[in-house]
């Protein structure tokens, strides 16, 4: 299967700071990556789809100007969380394919803001 | 609306034991795909299995089976002979094949199973 890789897995960080995760597709191109968010003992939860060469689609409730995404290759998308809080502490993860029908995984990031 | 309902949240076996998670899925898409995903402690989704509307035969992967009912819009997952290390949270999830439907995935609550030795 193809390969998502997510960088780092884990990040400590200050409130007020932010933060940039990455998602690289490592064996193919794609389009369109999405973010999902995991609190503890919940489900995933779209945030928004990730458009290369366009602008991020975000799902209702998600504020777009503190969840910036960039998808400025066909390999690489990237999260920022702007001014963190402690309430942005959560399991971020994305997704990615070559093709319309699969979903592929990266493997997660663990925020905690102190 | 699309949905995915895991009924169960919480499951507890005894090793050996079968047993089987429920998913009932909702859309009136024709062409769409189910999924099934293992969430262990660490976090990452392990991908199982792979379902599109247009196959209905159920799949035996090991100790592992599908049960995939279009009429009752069920796709169930059972484990057979469960061990400890099949502890984890269990995802059922959805994929729209339609226009702006580009590998987005609705998700289930999921089910975290436990099998205690």
């Amino acid at each position: 299967g193809a390969v998502v890789s997510q960088h780092p897995s884990w990040v400590i960080c200050k409130s007020g700071t932010s933060v940039k995760i990455e998602c690289r597709s490592l064996d193919f191109q794609a389009t369109t990556m999405f973010w999902y968010r995991q609190f503890p003992k919940q489900s995933l939860m779209l945030m928004a789809t990730s458009n290369e060469g366009s602008k991020a689609t975000y799902e209702q409730g998600v504020e777009k100007d503190k969840f910036l995404i960039n998808h400025a290759s066909l390999t690489l998308s990237t999260l920022t969380v702007t001014s963190a809080h402690p309430e942005d502490s959560s399991f971020y993860i994305c997704s990615a394919s070559p093709t319309r029908t699969e979903a592929f995984f990266g493997q997660g990031t663990r925020l905690t803001v102190v | 609306a699309q949905k995915v309902t895991q009924a169960q949240t919480e499951i507890s076996v005894v090793e050996k034991e079968d047993v089987t998670l429920d998913c009932v899925y909702e859309t009136r898409d024709t062409t769409y795909y189910l999924f099934w995903y293992k969430q262990p402690p660490s976090g990452e989704l392990v991908f199982l299995i792979r379902r599109n509307s247009f196959d209905e035969q159920n799949e035996i992967s090991g100790r592992y089976s599908w049960n995939f009912q279009k009429s009752t819009s069920s796709f169930n997952f059972t484990i057979t002979a469960s061990q400890v290390v099949d502890s984890a949270v269990y995802f059922c999830a959805l994929l729209l094949h339609g226009s702006g439907n580009t590998g987005k995935l609705i998700f289930g609550q999921g089910t975290t199973l436990q099998v205690k030795p």
